[in-house]
């Protein structure tokens, strides 16, 4: 059963407008919300987090947004440039757990 | 710093034979994960330790894999005997414990024929 979905296994968007990747997750433990960027023939890196008690973090052209209600974030980059083209994945944890629940990952191009 | 160092980078091997893959985590890290990526099901948690002792394996599919950390520099995962349902790519990550940011290897792309 996955805890943490991606229903979106890939997203086209153009250079320069906003990219949203979004993932939903069931458990209602988790507190603690990242998202990590994988290129080919790399390992993941992290990229943004957010903590269940807010519902934005920003970091430069990232933003995460978190519905606790809805059970669902998402991943806005504004704006998108081709260097972002990448997998994102989506990943949860509970309080006092070291443990990260991973999503299938979407895979972003931004094209020119 | 080096980041987090895995080995082999590619293994082919044969249905039936033995593998290990081996990891170093980023010096100072008390946390180590082992992690499995396949299409289907994304990145799955294999195992994790915290201070060398194992946490969590809930995850190692059967009990053809093991995995164990004898110091804090050094882990292993092995398959024994391997198939083909075993081919993806198998990643190391370290953090500090208690800490959520985990630092990923490059993985390794195990292929089993």
């Amino acid at each position: 059963d996955q805890q943490v979905k991606q229903n979106s296994p890939s997203l086209s968007v153009q250079e320069g407008r906003i990219s949203i990747l979004n993932c939903d997750y069931t458990n209602s433990m988790f507190d603690y919300f990242l998202w990590y960027k994988k290129y080919p023939a790399e390992g993941p890196t992290f990229l943004i987090s957010i903590s269940s008690i807010k519902d934005k973090n920003e970091d430069g052209r990232f933003t995460v947004f978190l519905n606790k209600s809805a059970k669902h974030l998402s991943l806005h980059i504004v704006p998108s440039q081709p260097g972002d083209s990448a997998v994102y994945f989506c990943a949860a944890s509970g309080s006092r757990n070291d443990k990260l629940i991973f999503g299938t990952g979407t895979r972003l191009q931004v094209f020119p | 710093d080096a980041g987090v160092i895995q080995s082999p980078r590619h293994e082919v091997t044969e249905m039936g034979q033995e593998v290990t893959l081996r990891c170093k985590p980023i010096s100072g890290h008390n946390s180590l994960f082992w992690y499995r990526q396949t299409m289907m099901r994304g990145l799955e948690l294999l195992i994790y330790f915290n201070n060398n002792v194992p946490i969590d394996d809930s995850g190692m599919p059967e009990d053809r894999f093991s995995a164990k950390m004898p110091n804090a520099s050094f882990s292993t995962l092995k398959i024994q005997p391997s198939e083909p349902r075993d081919s993806a790519v198998y990643f190391c990550a370290s953090s500090y414990v208690k800490t959520y940011e985990q630092y990923f290897g490059p993985g390794t792309r195990l292929t089993v024929t």
